[in-house]
């Protein structure tokens, strides 16, 4: 098993770009989840979801769109990047309230 | 604000010796958890603990539990330098969502 993976690992963008951040998990979980870490600090919850085609909000979902198509992608759309978006991004997914399994992260510049 | 707050922020301590982490939350919740930070890297979950438990062992780890407090604690015995890492806890609620909300995180630096 891959567990969580996550595309690109790192992306610069210009203030105002839009992009996907990817996250798949080929483990079969009905929760994942999208989490910031700003320098220093713990994760913040920006979006997450309970199955396919159910998605909530986080504490921070502010400039951020999810979609849940399938359980295995939970793709996250910056709509139009500003620097308070630079960040480093993880996805995470678990099959219940359990133990959750990140991936690598990717890290975002916003210039 | 975050649900969870660990305390202390950083700690250094020498190798062989233990580290004590705590972490104190606002609301009830159906469990807490533990996760490891490694420099750069995603997180790792080290050990769950639910709300009708006190106490838990894994390895070397030990984690307690006091809903009535609210707190939380984790221990590390024998350290080693390898133990080196960000430690966080995170809650999950008692509500019907699956959302797990973290704290600030303790920087462990165990010296050789």
């Amino acid at each position: 098993n891959a567990g969580v993976t996550q595309t690109p690992k790192f992306q610069v963008l210009k203030t105002g770009q839009s992009m996907t951040l990817q996250c798949a998990q080929d483990m079969n979980h009905e929760y994942m989840s999208w989490y910031r870490q700003d320098p220093g600090m713990g994760l913040r919850l920006i979006h997450y979801s309970v199955g396919a085609g159910i998605t909530d909000q986080g504490e921070v979902p502010n400039g951020y769109n999810v979609s849940r198509s399938t359980t295995e992608d939970f793709p996250l759309r910056l709509l139009s990047a500003a620097p308070s978006q630079t960040s480093v991004y993880f996805c995470a997914s678990s099959r219940d309230r359990g133990a959750q399994y990140f991936g690598p992260g990717t890290r975002l510049t916003v210039t | 604000s975050q649900q969870g707050e660990e305390d202390p922020q950083a700690l250094s301590i020498q190798e062989g010796e233990n580290a004590t982490m705590n972490c104190s939350y606002k609301t009830s919740i159906n469990n807490l958890q533990w996760y490891r930070q490694n420099s750069g890297r995603g997180l790792v979950h080290l050990i769950l603990i639910r709300s009708n438990e006190r106490e838990k062992h894994s390895g070397r780890l030990r984690v307690t539990l006091d809903t009535s407090k609210k707190s939380s604690s984790l221990l590390i015995t024998a350290s080693r330098a390898a133990d080196t890492a960000s430690y966080f806890c995170a809650t999950v609620l008692m509500d019907s969502s699956y959302k797990l909300i973290f704290g600030s995180g303790t920087r462990l630096l165990v010296r050789p």
